[in-house]
């Protein structure tokens, strides 16, 4: 079935440094979403991109939408504490349906 | 406020009963999902519902069952086919395809 990878699917930063999680697909998306899941809870909506080569901030967190609609990204500067989480993308493949990827895990050390 | 309910938070099933999560939304969504997670694992999609009276399979349906009678509930029913049930299942909605609501999630366990 149509995928989506995500990588890495771990990733430990020290506090103040910066952290990039990847989405790539082989088939165009026609839009990529993004979550948080904080350790224990529920995934809670961030964003949605649906423009070739959109990008869009959130205080320290960018989102790129590649050019050929295909890959994704979330970079998060001088990350904290709070930003503990795994972080999903989504998509729908033209139809209701949302399918996740596999998440990054993100640890901070303090 | 608006939001999803899920009930129980914690549930523990013992081996053959069937169990019925519930889940319940204010937001006037239209659409409503039930997902599985495993630890350290993503989501993936039990059944889905567009409209009341409606519902399809997601990916990994067999084992469940759901009912959608009113816009407002979306229950899902764990039963004992479900050879391995221990997980925690999220409950969201929609609209438009926008981005989903999820509720806070019930854990399942088989005793």
């Amino acid at each position: 079935g149509q995928q989506v990878m995500q990588i890495p699917q771990y990733q430990h930063v020290q506090e103040g440094e910066d952290f990039t999680t990847y989405c790539n697909s082989s088939t165009t998306l026609s839009n990529i979403q993004w979550y948080k899941q904080r350790p224990g809870g529920h995934p809670v909506f961030l964003i949605q991109l649906v423009k070739s080569g959109e990008v869009k901030k959130q205080k320290r967190l960018t989102f790129q939408f590649g050019e050929a609609k295909k890959n994704s990204s979330l970079h998060i500067t001088a990350t904290q504490t709070t930003d503990v989480g795994t972080y999903f993308c989504a998509h729908n493949f033209g139809n209701e349906k949302l399918t996740f990827g596999t998440g990054t895990r993100l640890t901070i050390i303090p | 406020d608006g939001g999803i309910t899920q009930s129980p938070k914690y549930l523990f099933r013992k081996e053959g009963q069937n169990v019925t999560l519930s889940c319940e939304q204010n937001l006037n969504h239209d659409a409503m999902y039930w997902y599985r997670q495993d630890p350290g694992q993503g989501l993936r999609l039990i059944y889905y519902s567009q409209i009341v009276n409606d519902f399809q399979k997601g990916d990994i349906a067999e084992g469940y069952s759901v009912s959608r009678e009113k816009k407002e509930s979306f229950p899902l029913t764990v039963t004992s086919a479900q050879k391995n049930p221990t997980a925690f299942y999220l409950c969201a909605s929609s609209i438009n395809r926008a981005g989903y609501t999820f509720g806070s999630g019930t854990r399942l366990t088989v005793v």
